[in-house]
């Protein structure tokens, strides 16, 4: 049973469509991120969710919003897509501990390409 | 200056070699240390986790950590095949919340 999973897992559009990545984590963690990895294979963590309560958003478009309906799940919506949206994006959950620190675990990423 | 560097590889090894994969950071502010590795068209996981300066080994694995220097090292020993994979390292604060600065990541080819 797959920990954390994300669909779809490839997604293939056009300059200026809206287009929804999902997340669901049976772990049971706190805490949900969305990490985008560029062709560099560079991963920076766009937000952060816990107990559905957004906690880190870093510099990232207004086109690019993240819902978290509850704590196991954490979507991630895209309007206006552009050529730069191309990446892939991976989901991620942790169980903090006291000191604020916990391990990823990362699903198998969604590969987005916009032409 | 990027707060992590790590050279982008690839770094080809024969079979039974010993790997060193390194970071440099530039913020002595970062307190904790992390090395995930990432197969091909998968999410990364978490190999190994340090607060502290020195060592702490895992098995074939050994993380360094040089608080100093701002270095950290992942040593792999009699390294096989199937530790072909690109290894991130990553490093965070406490600051109440998890906010990892992830290294561009090595990719590491072990030849049989």
């Amino acid at each position: 049973d797959t920990a954390v999973s994300q669909t779809p897992k490839y997604l293939v559009t056009q300059m200026g469509n809206d287009k929804s990545i999902k997340c669901e984590q049976n772990l049971g963690h706190d805490t949900m991120y969305w990490y985008k990895q560029d062709s560099k294979k560079f991963l920076k963590i766009m937000f952060s969710y816990n107990n559905k309560e957004l906690i880190i958003n870093e510099t990232v478009p207004n086109r690019f919003s993240p819902k978290s309906p509850d704590k196991a799940h954490l979507n991630l919506h895209i309007n206006s897509l552009e050529l730069g949206d191309s990446a892939v994006y991976f989901c991620a959950s942790s169980q903090l501990e006291r000191n604020g620190v916990g391990e990823l675990f990362f699903g198998e990423g969604s590969r987005l390409t916009v032409l | 200056q990027k707060e992590v560097e790590q050279d982008p590889g690839p770094l080809s090894v024969p079979e039974g070699a010993i790997v060193s994969l390194n970071c440099t950071y530039s913020n002595s502010a970062f307190q904790y240390f992390m090395w995930y590795r990432q197969y091909s068209r998968k999410g990364p996981e978490l190999l190994m986790y340090t607060y502290s300066s020195g060592n702490k080994e895992d098995g074939r694995f050994t993380a360094q950590v040089d608080k100093s220097s701002k270095y950290i090292s992942l040593f792999i020993r009699d390294s096989q095949p199937s530790d072909s994979a690109t290894y991130l390292c990553a490093i965070g604060k406490n600051t109440g919340f998890q906010k990892l600065v992830f290294g561009t990541g090595t990719r590491l080819l072990v030849s049989p």
